[in-house]
């Protein structure tokens, strides 16, 4: 079954504005982390936000912030202010638990995101 | 920041021969590192976890026979695909994580491995 699941393979979004980037996930561990990472056409990970299972508030990190949503098990990422240089393919990851995956990143899908002038 | 380089970045071989791709940790040690492998326009898939001075853990389906991974310290891991066949051609990325406490894992930029 899949543990990660990005449900869009596309996002389009207008230069400026805000966009969200959806991500559920599966786990009966109470404790693991999740991660999202950009990857823009040269192929190399980036790494840019990380929520913890125990963690009270949302991660942010600058225009990136997690809305984690520990009952609905969703981690959507949300970018403010859209920037040409964010486009590229967005990886939503789970670092599972030591009962269930042995610590484990499993990553998932991968939405696209177009930013449009 | 923590940085991942990998070489070669780009290698081509014949069918039938062996390739060893290097992950470096420049600026920290790394205690473990992973080695992943993505297809075109697909998500990563993990192959296999190194702790250095151990012996890797493959995920189910991967060779190790074909697969060689060796963690000979904390700031080197290697990855040998041998004998490869043009089945095996693909995006190999390792990252890299500080400490097993640590999280966040540090992607190195990605070898693209063609097989004729």
């Amino acid at each position: 079954a899949q543990k990660i699941t990005q449900t869009q393979p596309g996002m389009f979004v207008q230069e400026k504005e805000a966009v969200t980037l959806d991500c559920t996930y599966d786990t009966s561990d109470p404790s693991y982390g999740l991660f999202w990472y950009k990857q823009p056409s040269s192929g190399e990970m980036i790494f840019l936000i990380y929520q913890g299972s125990y963690d009270q508030q949302n991660a942010t990190e600058g225009r990136y912030s997690l809305n984690f949503q520990k009952a609905r098990k969703s981690a959507n990422l949300v970018i403010s202010a859209s920037q040409l240089g964010d486009s590229a393919m967005y990886f939503c990851a789970m670092r599972e638990g030591p009962n269930t995956g042995g610590f484990k990143t499993i990553f998932g899908a991968g939405t696209r995101l177009f930013v449009k002038a | 920041g923590a940085v991942v380089s990998q070489h070669p970045s780009w290698v081509i071989c014949k069918s039938g021969t062996s390739v060893k791709i290097e992950c470096r940790s420049l600026d920290f040690q790394a205690t473990t590192m992973f080695w992943y492998r993505q297809f075109p326009k697909q998500s990563l898939m993990l192959m296999a976890t190194s702790n250095e001075g151990s012996k890797a853990t493959y995920e189910q389906g991967v060779e190790k026979d074909k697969f060689l991974i060796n963690h000979a310290s904390l700031t080197l891991s290697t990855l040998t695909v041998t004998s490869a066949h043009p089945e095996d051609s693909s995006f190999y990325i390792c990252s890299a994580r500080r400490s097993r406490g640590t999280d966040t894992q540090y992607f190195g930029p990605g070898t693209r491995l063609t097989v004729l």
